[in-house]
């Protein structure tokens, strides 16, 4: 079974501050993707990183693939309070039928004025 | 911009009934999905669909779920006598690729009492 831990499990931050959410694993995965959820809705897709070492930018979110491809970083400059949300990272597994993804454990973030 | 959609909303319904949960994908996609996630919990994958069969699943997904495609856009999930703990998000999601990102809906809660 692929697991992905990801941590912290909460972070309650003041606008301005900057953080860094992790997601490991054991398991290489083919990309990896960051996804943000609001309650009661479905997750949005922020970006998606598939070579080892890879960094991509998205505005004040940098989002960095590790070499093995085995774990992921976000990290937030300047978080403001719109930042506040749930951040999930998925490790995706392609198959012939398409490309599986299993979640991460979620990082709830709190962005306060 | 082109999105999932799914329908219904929120959908409530009694221990042993069979529930049918629809969706519409991207329409130039050609993989799909059905991902659930308990309150509370990860999402975790259901099953996967390409080429007008199921290509992979979950042991969730057992003999009581079934999916279809009946028709050019839709695609859905069965639950054929619903349980307590089928209460959950159903997201639906889709792929253009094998090896593509997968965007999902906006889920729909089911509530089995």
């Amino acid at each position: 079974t692929q697991l992905l831990e990801q941590s912290p499990q909460f972070l309650s931050i003041q606008e301005g501050e900057n953080l860094t959410v992790y997601c490991n694993s054991s398991s290489v995965f083919s990309s990896l993707q960051w996804y943000r959820q609001e309650p009661g809705e479905g997750p949005v897709l922020l970006v998606t990183v598939v070579t080892g070492g890879e960094v991509k930018k998205l505005k004040r979110l940098t989002f960095q693939f590790g070499d093995a491809r085995k774990d992921s970083s976000l990290h937030i400059t300047a978080a403001q309070p719109g930042d506040t949300g749930l951040y999930l990272c998925a490790g995706a597994r392609v198959t012939g039928g398409g490309n599986k993804l299993t979640f991460g454990t979620g990082t709830q973030l709190k962005v306060e004025l | 911009e082109p999105e999932v959609t799914q329908t219904p909303s929120h959908q409530v319904t009694q221990m042993g009934q069979e529930v049918i949960l629809r969706c519409v994908p991207i329409s130039n996609h050609l993989y799909f999905y059905w991902y659930r996630q308990i309150l509370g919990q990860k999402v975790e994958f259901l099953v996967s669909f390409y080429n007008n069969e199921i290509s992979e699943k979950s042991e969730i997904f057992d003999d009581q779920f079934s999916v279809e495609r009946p028709d050019g856009s839709n695609f859905t999930l069965k639950i054929r006598s619903t349980k307590l703990e089928d209460s959950a998000m159903y997201f639906c999601a889709s792929s253009r690729d094998s090896n593509t990102e997968a965007f999902f809906g906006q889920g729909t809660r089911l509530t089995v009492v």
